[in-house]
């Protein structure tokens, strides 16, 4: 079974511009989430999927922002992006069949934006 | 979700086994204990989870003890390919992932 796609794999932008990053979950899998990962601030969460519906969100200003499909195949997008959104940004897929347990997660390699 | 602590930092010969603990006081009653391994400029990839006790697969064992306060990440006979960060994260999804991932735990093996 392939596993959790993400496109493109490099971005650079400029301070300003939009970009739109997307993900493709392992297939079956109806939940996906979204990470930002930097030096700095490691792995936070952004915001998660699940039929369509955004169920939980991190604490990232509105310019991020997200969006599943009816194939479960998500994106995210950043307006006006500012250096400091330069990043690793993962996108992981789960399974979701446990309640009262943490799913596992199955993540991407990750799209690296680089912001000038 | 609970809070958890992990040593930033751990070296290891080759060939050693390696004991990673995570704390974790305020883990609730649903909450499972699961760790995640990642090298550099790729994503997360899990290892074990667990409730209680002793969990093993192929890759780790994971402890835990009674009162499930911490958890300890068993790595046997590490090779330089373990070199990497590994997570400790707790929580009970109940069907959503807000997972918050800690500062990890960064494993150095020297030959």
């Amino acid at each position: 079974k392939a596993g959790v796609t993400q496109t493109p794999r490099y971005l650079i932008k400029t301070r300003g511009q939009q970009v739109t990053l997307s993900c493709s979950p392992i297939s079956g899998h109806r939940s996906v989430s979204w990470y930002q990962q930097t030096p700095g601030q490691g792995l936070q969460f952004l915001f998660e999927y699940f039929s369509e519906t955004q169920r939980n969100k991190g604490n990232f200003p509105g310019r991020f922002s997200g969006r599943q499909f009816s194939n479960s195949r998500s994106e995210m997008n950043v307006s006006t992006l500012e250096l400091g959104d330069s990043a690793l940004y993962l996108c992981a897929s789960s399974l979701v069949v446990n309640r009262g347990r943490t799913d596992t997660q199955y993540f991407g390699p990750g799209t690296r934006l680089t912001v000038l | 979700l609970a809070k958890t602590t992990q040593p930033i930092s751990m070296d290891s010969y080759e060939g050693q086994e390696v004991n990673i603990t995570c704390s974790h006081n305020n883990i609730a009653t649903n909450d499972y204990i699961t760790w995640y391994q990642q090298f550099p400029s790729q994503g997360p990839r899990f290892i074990i989870q667990g409730y209680k006790t002793k969990v093993t697969n192929e890759v780790a064992s994971l402890f835990i003890p009674a009162d499930r306060k911490s958890s300890t990440l068993s790595l046997p006979r590490v090779s330089l390919s373990d070199t990497a960060v590994y997570y400790c994260l707790v929580g009970d999804a109940g069907g959503y992932q807000k997972v918050t991932f800690g500062t990890g735990t960064k494993l150095q093996v020297i030959p």
